[in-house]
């Protein structure tokens, strides 16, 4: 089955760094890559995803990119706010006429100070 | 604000007690997938319903089971409850096909003591 790695597990940041979340996996036949936030006792939301015929997509001050070959992943934040801390859920899904059945990596907790 | 909603929102057992947990999926959602989050962990995959039958199962126990039913709501059954089974159980919702976004609710914390 689909297993995912995330780095790093914490990140610290000033506010108006960038921070970048980096994830590997290990089925080349995923092609479907979300990224979530989750804010503490919350649920998680969906913030960013990339599917696999895309290299790099940008919505605002997020970014992702995905290497197909290389078979990893990143979340760029820049410009970072105090809001932006959360704990951060990069996953991958194959291909699935019913939906994504979605294996999550272990999270990286964003801490960005002020 | 997402359309699924899970009832209990918390839920304490004892060991060996079976529960039952709820959700409802978000209108126009055809698939529910429930997932297990235990503390400081991403969530893992136990299994997903579509048309009132189990659509692909993780690395979870026959203990672990589930219903869809004509609305699309889903339950999740857990028998002879463990420790280890004390988690977030979240569920998430979405419209059958490849890469549609999943929609989560806002999870049941179950204790088992």
């Amino acid at each position: 089955g689909e297993n995912v790695e995330q780095h790093p597990s914490t990140l610290s940041v000033q506010e108006g760094d960038s921070a970048v979340i980096k994830c590997t996996y290990s089925d080349s036949a995923s092609n479907y890559f979300p990224w979530y936030k989750q804010e503490l006792g919350k649920r998680p939301q969906l913030i960013i995803d990339i599917r696999s015929n895309v290299g790099e997509k940008k919505d605002q001050r997020i970014a992702v990119t995905l290497n197909k070959t290389a078979k990893h992943f990143s979340l760029h934040i820049t410009e970072t706010q105090p809001e932006d801390s959360a704990v951060y859920f990069c996953a991958a899904s194959e291909p699935g006429a019913a939906g994504n059945k979605l294996t999550f990596g272990g999270g990286t907790r964003v801490l960005v100070k002020p | 604000e997402t359309g699924v909603t899970q009832s209990p929102t918390h839920l304490i057992k004892t060991r060996g007690q079976q529960v039952t947990l709820r959700c409802s999926s978000q209108s126009g959602h055809n698939t529910v997938s429930w997932y297990q989050q235990a503390l400081g962990q991403g969530p893992q995959f136990i299994f997903q319903y579509y048309r009132e039958e189990e659509n692909g199962r993780g690395n979870f126990p026959p203990r672990f089971s589930g219903l869809q039913f004509p609305n699309y709501s889903s339950e999740l059954n857990v028998n002879a409850l463990e420790l280890d089974d004390s988690a977030l159980y979240l569920c998430a919702s979405s419209f059958a096909g490849e890469d549609t976004e999943a929609f989560f609710g806002q999870g049941t914390r179950l204790t088992v003591v």
